[in-house]
C-alpha cells in the first residue's frame, strides 16, 4: 500500500525558510521511474507544481520559483525534503507531495502523479 | 512564460456528456506532453483520472476518457453523475510540470 505523508510547520513568519518533509511507504525512492513531486494549492486557488526528484537524483523546479526551492531525498529514510526560502504571505497554501511516475520512451511516455499525500496547510504570517 | 489553459467553469446535465479541454498559451498540446487529468473535491487531495493522454488510472470508471482534440488535450465525461461535480485539473510535462488553472464542473 503506497502512502505519502507531509510534515512541517503549520505557521512560518515572512522571510523565514520553510522546510517540508514527505515520508513515503509502500515503494522505494530508489525505484526506477518513480519520484516525488511537491505541489501546492493556495486557499480557493489552483494547484501549482513546485518541484520533483527521481531515483537517479534528477531534479526539476518550477520556473517561477526556482531561485527559492531546493528538493532533496534521503532514500534510507524514505523521505523527500523541500525547502522554500524567503516565505511570503502569498505562499500560504496546502502543500502536497505526490508520487510521480515518469517514463520517456521513443514513441511513448508517462509523467503523472499517481498517489497523493493528504496535504499540509502552511500559513505565512507574522 | 507558458500557461496551460482550461475553461474556468462548465456545466452539464445529469446523464449528459461534457468535454473539458487543456491548451497552451502558445503552441499545440500533443501526446509528447504526456497530458494527465485530476479530479478534486473541496477539502480533498486530488484524484488521478487519466495519464499519458488517454490511459485511465486504476479504478477510474470508463465514462472518463482522454484524448487530443485539435490542438488541445481533452477529458470527456460520458453520462455525468452528480458526484462528478468537482474541480478538474490537467497537467502537461515539458521538462517540468505545469498545471492548468482548473475547470469547475457543475452537474445540474
Amino acid at each position: 500500500q503506497v502512502t505519502l505523508k507531509e510534515s512541517g510547520p503549520v505557521l512560518v513568519k515572512p522571510t523565514e525558510t520553510l522546510t517540508l518533509t514527505c515520508t513515503v511507504s509502500g515503494f522505494s525512492l530508489s525505484n526506477a521511474r518513480m519520484g516525488v513531486s511537491w505541489i501546492r494549492q493556495p486557499p480557493g486557488k489552483a494547484l501549482e507544481w513546485l518541484a520533483h526528484i527521481f531515483s537517479n537524483d534528477e531534479k526539476s523546479y518550477s520556473t517561477s520559483l526556482k531561485s527559492r526551492l531546493t528538493i532533496s531525498k534521503d532514500t534510507s529514510k524514505s523521505q523527500v525534503v523541500l525547502t522554500m526560502t524567503n516565505m511570503d504571505p502569498v505562499d500560504t497554501a496546502t502543500y502536497y507531495c505526490a508520487r510521480t511516475t515518469m517514463y520517456r520512451g521513443y514513441s511513448y511516455g508517462i509523467y503523472y502523479f499517481d498517489y497523493w499525500g493528504q496535504g499540509t496547510l502552511v500559513t505565512v504570517s507574522s | 512564460q507558458t500557461v496551460v489553459t482550461q475553461e474556468p467553469s462548465f456545466s452539464v446535465s445529469p446523464g449528459g456528456t461534457v468535454t473539458l479541454t487543456c491548451g497552451l498559451s502558445s503552441g499545440s498540446v500533443s501526446t509528447s506532453y504526456y497530458p494527465s487529468w485530476y479530479q478534486q473535491t473541496p477539502g480533498q487531495a486530488p484524484r488521478t483520472l487519466i495519464y499519458s493522454t488517454n490511459t485511465r488510472s486504476s479504478g477510474v470508471p470508463d465514462r472518463f476518457s482522454g484524448s487530443i482534440l485539435g490542438n488541445k488535450a481533452a477529458l470527456t465525461i460520458t453520462g455525468a453523475q452528480a458526484d462528478d461535480e468537482s474541480d478538474y485539473y490537467c497537467v502537461l510535462y515539458m521538462g517540468s510540470a505545469l498545471f492548468g488553472g482548473g475547470t469547475k464542473l457543475t452537474v445540474l
